[in-house]
């Protein structure tokens, strides 16, 4: 049982150029999300999915698209790289909350993704 | 989501027990209590969670205060590999949404 893994583990980037990180997950979760998390701070939310074909905006969505074309599979996209983009990026995927079930969420280790 | 305030920082030492605080005092009825760690650089981790009732697991422990405004997070044993940071999240459920929102979290240093 891999959990959620996501692809590349480290990039680099030029200005200008575009990516697709790719998260995957092997728990049947309905819930996917994508964060970032720059130097210091806390984690950030920029979109999220909440079942397949579904997909909508959290804090910070500005720069980055997202697809949910399977279930199993959360994709984030940068269409034109900044320097400013430079961060850690998780994704993490959960069930459908419901009542007290247990709904955690489960991350992946992450994407190092420089913008230069 | 409701808004968490937790100490920046705090120091523990080994073998004792590490109180970790956080204030909620805007939570909603259908808000649960989540706490989270990040070791290093790592993805984080998922520790606890509840509603109104204390709760305990294999990893900690969670008190949430009658008025819910406010929960402490305690780990009986603190070892060296609980060094980390640590979230206090407040999660809602609308039934078509619910998303995790962090804060800075509290640095957690245990020494020996």
């Amino acid at each position: 049982n891999a959990g959620v893994t996501q692809t590349p583990k480290f990039r680099v980037l030029k200005t200008g150029q575009s990516m697709t990180l790719l998260c995957a997950q092997d728990m049947n979760h309905e819930y996917m999300y994508w964060y970032r998390q720059d130097p210091g701070m806390g984690l950030r939310l920029i979109h999220y999915s909440v079942g397949e074909g579904t997909t909508a905006k959290g804090e910070v969505p500005d720069g980055y698209n997202v697809s949910r074309l399977k279930k199993q599979n959360f994709l984030l996209g940068l269409e034109s790289a900044a320097p400013s983009q430079t961060s850690v990026y998780f994704c993490a995927s959960s069930f459908f909350p419901s009542g007290y079930r247990d709904t955690e969420a489960f991350f992946g280790q992450g994407t190092r993704l420089t913008v230069v | 989501d409701a808004k968490t305030t937790q100490p920046t920082s705090m120091d523990c030492a080994e073998g004792r027990a590490a109180n970790l605080p956080c204030n909620h005092s805007t939570i909603s009825g259908n808000e649960y209590v989540y706490w989270y760690r990040q070791i290093h650089s790592q993805g984080p981790q998922y520790i606890i969670h509840g509603l109104k009732n204390n709760e305990t697991n294999e990893m900690a422990s969670l008190i949430i205060t009658e008025d819910r405004k406010s929960s402490t997070l305690i780990l009986p044993h603190a070892t060296l590999r609980d060094t980390a940071v640590y979230y206090c999240i407040v999660r809602s459920y609308t039934g078509t949404a619910s998303k995790l929102t962090f804060g800075t979290g509290t640095r957690l240093q245990v020494t020996l």
